[in-house]
């Protein structure tokens, strides 16, 4: 199973500062079509997560264009460039590249 | 809109099964493969398995194997999830998740849509 690493495990940020995620695979998530299998995922308190960021670097709709992502290979990143209160909530990464899809370990963000 | 709405919470004792039920709205269900993923209490995020679009293969997790079943019915856009020899620990929130769409031919593997979440509590 591929296994997803993330940091840091626990994020307080100021609002209106920018705040960055990691997250790591045990291999690359890169297909042969040139894409990475790489998703973003945020669980809002008492809420279902909700997708972010799919295929390393796409919003998915809906989403403000405050978070980005980046990253190829084994190594990815999401960007909020200002955050905000309602941004509070655990960050999931989780790849797709092969079955179990794996998750990891989530990254609480917290407002200061 | 997309809608994945799921059946109510479960009291199940350790040994028993559980079926859950996930009712699909506002897309093309025969298009879309659909996933369950489970959360235990204040832990991360197990993704279980997916179900092809009509319904006619289906891949679990290893972890799963043996004790789960998943289903679908096209007619009324329902998907089920059902978990054997329910233990302890199979205490949690599961949910039903719809695919983005298709992807090098097959599941993008990813969850696009989610359903409000079904608590299933294993209790003596």
């Amino acid at each position: 199973d591929i296994v997803m690493t993330q940091s840091p495990l626990s994020l307080p940020v100021t609002p209106g500062e920018p705040a960055s995620i990691s997250c790591r695979s045990s291999q690359s998530l890169l297909h042969s079509n040139g894409y990475n299998f790489f998703d973003w995922y945020v669980q809002k308190p008492g809420q279902p997560p909700q997708l972010l960021i799919y295929l390393s670097s796409y919003r998915a709709s809906g989403v403000p264009d405050r978070f980005s992502g980046s990253g190829s290979g084994t190594t990815f990143t999401l960007t909020i460039s200002r955050v905000e209160t309602e941004d509070v909530g655990v960050y999931y990464c989780t790849q797709g590249l092969q079955t179990p899809i794996t998750f990891g370990q989530g990254t609480r963000l917290e407002i200061k | 809109q997309v809608q994945l709405v799921q059946s109510g919470a479960e009291v199940k004792k350790p040994g028993a099964s559980v079926k859950i039920s996930c009712k699909a709205s506002g897309f093309t269900f025969i298009n879309f493969y659909m996933h369950w993923v489970r959360q235990a209490p204040g832990q991360g995020l197990e993704w279980m398995g997916l179900i092809e679009p009509r319904g006619d293969s289906t891949t679990y997790a290893q972890k799963f194997q043996g004790r789960v079943t998943m289903t679908r019915d096209t007619s009324t856009s329902t998907v089920w999830l059902e978990l054997s020899s329910l233990r302890f620990e199979d205490t949690a929130v599961y949910y039903c998740a719809r695919d983005r769409g298709y992807c090098r031919g097959s599941s993008c593997n990813d969850f696009e849509f989610w359903g409000q979440g079904t608590q299933v509590t294993v209790s003596s």
